[in-house]
């Protein structure tokens, strides 16, 4: 059974920075890419970060570019989300979510339940 | 990175059938097939219900069907079941990132 966890949420102050973590198992984690995508409270789904099987695809949304960095570690089976100069608008339920190919596409087959990131004073 | 468009809501009676729009440009849907749909009920993770614009993953009914033409992309749900009532939400890829629409919300009458 695929199984993601997510990890690292919590309350932080604006300009500070976290670490997400997803530790994922029941499936071969180095064969396939992974994603981070959020989901503010009330509100729509957005894409954050994806990452090949290899690492050697990465992309980011824009609103992210250049504050967070995504990687992953295929000897530890996870994935990992460094999250620098948070602002109030990237408080939101972060979720894992695993691809069913290799390749950087936009589909997630599989999600974590994810973890609550708060940022605020 | 502007989101997909999609209609806030859509409603049907069961049996029916509703379709959902999302728009895009050519650099998103109209450029790539590669557009998905996610299923999302209330306090759930989504759930992966259409792939490559008209792919269903194992396990989802044939009753959910997806198609594209032009920049905008569909996804038909036929034979509306009250479990059907939830936000749909539509995916591409768009060259280096991906996008999702802002999400539609089906409401089963």
């Amino acid at each position: 059974e695929v199984q993601l966890v997510e990890s690292g949420g919590g309350l932080v102050q604006p300009g500070r920075s976290l670490r997400l973590s997803c530790a994922a198992s029941g499936f071969t984690f180095d064969d396939y890419a992974m994603h981070w995508v959020r989901q503010a409270p009330g509100k729509g789904l957005e894409w954050v970060s994806g990452i090949s099987w290899n690492s050697g695809s990465i992309g980011y949304a824009d609103s992210v570019k250049g504050r967070f960095t995504i990687s992953r570690d295929n000897a530890k089976n996870s994935l990992y989300l460094q999250m620098n100069s948070l602002r109030a608008e990237d408080t939101a339920l972060y979720y894992c979510a695993k691809a069913p190919f290799g390749e950087l596409l936009p589909y997630f087959d599989y999600w974590g339940q994810g973890t609550l990131v708060t940022v605020s004073s | 990175q502007s989101a997909l468009t999609q209609p806030r809501s859509v409603s049907g009676s069961p049996g029916q059938s509703v379709t959902i729009s999302c728009t895009g440009t050519s650099s998103d849907v109209g450029g790539y097939n590669y557009v998905s749909w996610y299923q999302q009920h209330p306090g759930k993770a989504p759930k992966l219900m259409i792939y490559d614009v008209s792919k269903r993953p194992s396990g989802v009914p044939d009753r959910f069907s997806g198609s594209k033409s032009g920049n905008t992309a569909s996804l038909t749900i036929s034979g509306l079941q009250a479990e059907d009532e939830a936000d749909y939400y539509c995916c591409s890829y768009a060259g280096s990132y991906t996008v999702f629409g802002g999400g539609t919300k089906l409401t089963v009458l």
